[in-house]
């Protein structure tokens, strides 16, 4: 068990539907990373929060966006849904460091397997 | 921009045996991480090794070693003592500067019993 919750683990839903997908870091951890995992593209990077803020952004579609909470839990809600958005979505946290930049090491969730029919 | 290339799609191993698998990057940078992640038929991504760029010294934990050669920006995993757990898909990661991690395609490692 990494620390890292995700919810819900499975999501079925319809095109052009909107959906929230939850993760909770390891406690302590301040930044937050969500990754898309599909069978045509492999794994990709689509954003990172750090601390309430955003950090950095992959290939993150505009229908896609995501926040971080004041307690550190971030949603990535993904909107006008289409099939080809069906994947494995990972939120991934990192050790806080007293510098306040991330430390390199990355734990994940337990992912949460979207379908769109 | 960074990459990350896995050539092996699949390999396999018998039980109690040794595999290497390999990886390749493509930087510019001089100071950043490397990761092997495991990932069995549950999805779970499980951390396996990391290895700084700055250390000269190969990392290992337990059965996993790596051997990481900088100039030529190669990073294999070698698994010693192969048992029927080690049997998922790996994938080798670069952490980039802005922090996120860049991913190969994954080597799909089968162990025969």
């Amino acid at each position: 068990d990494s620390g890292v919750t995700q919810t819900p683990k499975h999501l079925i839903t319809a095109t052009g539907q909107r959906v929230t997908l939850r993760c909770s870091p390891r406690s302590g951890d301040l930044s937050v990373y969500w990754y898309q995992q599909s069978l045509d593209q492999g794994l990709q990077f689509l954003i990172q929060y750090y601390n309430g803020e955003e950090r950095a952004k992959g290939n993150i579609l505009e229908r896609f966006s995501a926040q971080q909470f004041p307690d550190l839990h971030s949603e990535l809600n993904l909107s006008s849904l289409e099939l080809g958005d069906s994947a494995l979505y990972f939120c991934a946290s990192s050790s806080r460091a007293t510098s306040g930049i991330p430390t390199d090491t990355q734990y994940f969730g337990p992912g949460t397997r979207l379908t769109v029919l | 921009a960074q990459t990350v290339t896995q050539s092996q799609p699949e390999m396999s191993v018998q039980e109690a045996e040794t595999v290497t698998l390999s990886c390749t990057y493509d930087t510019s940078e001089s100071d950043y991480y490397l990761f092997w992640y495991k990932q069995p038929p549950s999805r779970q991504m499980i951390l396996v090794i990391r290895q700084e760029a700055y250390k000269q010294q190969n990392a290992t934990e337990n059965r996993f070693s790596v051997n990481f050669q900088k100039a030529a920006k190669s990073f294999s995993l070698k698994i010693s003592d192969s048992q029927l757990g080690d049997a998922a898909m790996y994938f080798c990661a670069y952490r980039s500067a802005g922090y996120q991690l860049i991913w190969g395609a994954g080597t799909k490692l089968i162990i025969k019993p």
